[in-house]
């Protein structure tokens, strides 16, 4: 039950634009979102969430966007750069509950 | 550094064996948390403990595997009679009391590499 849908595998960018990565969900139960980043071999580090009550988070240079309506997030990183590549995966948590992660997309940052 | 820590973070065991990980979650973290996650898909929930209770386990931890947490603090994770498919990479992560009643963040360790051959 793919609860939590990334459906871009890749994305490639030019170092210095927007690189946005979507997210799209289909449990209402759904209350907190985040966004986690991984780099080869290494284990996934927690970047940024946002809270069902609101549709906005900033942190720096990345900002996570909800549209509950659609059921959908995204992830802005702005200015991208090259140190940005990496593996990123969607999840979202209901309560308390375990959290479920999309299959995540491979940000590519070209220089 | 005092993120979660994984031991060992590589193990190739032979089919049939029986193979442990070790997991040292964050210090004051009460939740303790193991996922499974393969090439090309994220990753998928195990099971979790709050202190040493085990709290819910997902239907992908067949009856091979189990998971202690005996003292509240560093948790293991045995497989018996290791497969084919159990090749993965095991992830532990942690949660603190004081970020679960307003979102629940999970901070993962680095991870351990299971190759059955």
């Amino acid at each position: 039950d793919q609860q939590v849908k990334q459906n871009s595998p890749s994305l490639s960018v030019q170092e210095g634009r927007i690189s946005i990565l979507n997210c799209d969900y289909t449990n209402s139960m759904f209350d907190y979102f985040l966004w986690y980043k991984k780099y080869p071999a290494e284990g996934p580090t927690f970047l940024i969430s946002i809270s069902s009550i609101k549709d906005k988070n900033e942190d720096g240079r990345f900002t996570v966007f909800l549209n509950k309506s659609a059921k959908h997030l995204s992830l802005h990183i702005v200015p991208s750069q090259p140190g940005d590549s990496a593996v990123y995966f969607c999840a979202a948590s209901a309560g308390n509950n375990d959290m479920r992660f999309g299959a995540g997309t491979r940000l590519t940052v070209k220089p | 550094d005092t993120g979660v820590s994984q031991d060992p973070r590589h193990k190739i065991t032979k089919r049939g064996q029986n193979v442990t990980f070790r997991c040292d979650p964050i210090s004051e973290h009460n939740r303790l948390y193991w996922y499974r996650q393969t090439l090309g898909q994220g990753p998928e929930f195990l099971t979790y403990f709050q202190n040493e209770a085990q709290l819910e386990k997902s239907r992908l931890l067949s009856d091979r595997f189990s998971a202690e947490r005996p003292k509240g603090s560093f948790s293991t994770l045995e497989i018996q009679r290791t497969e084919q498919g159990d090749s993965a990479m095991y992830l532990c992560a942690s949660s603190h009391p004081r970020t679960q009643s307003s979102g629940n963040t999970i901070y993962f360790g680095e991870g351990s590499w299971l190759t059955v051959v």
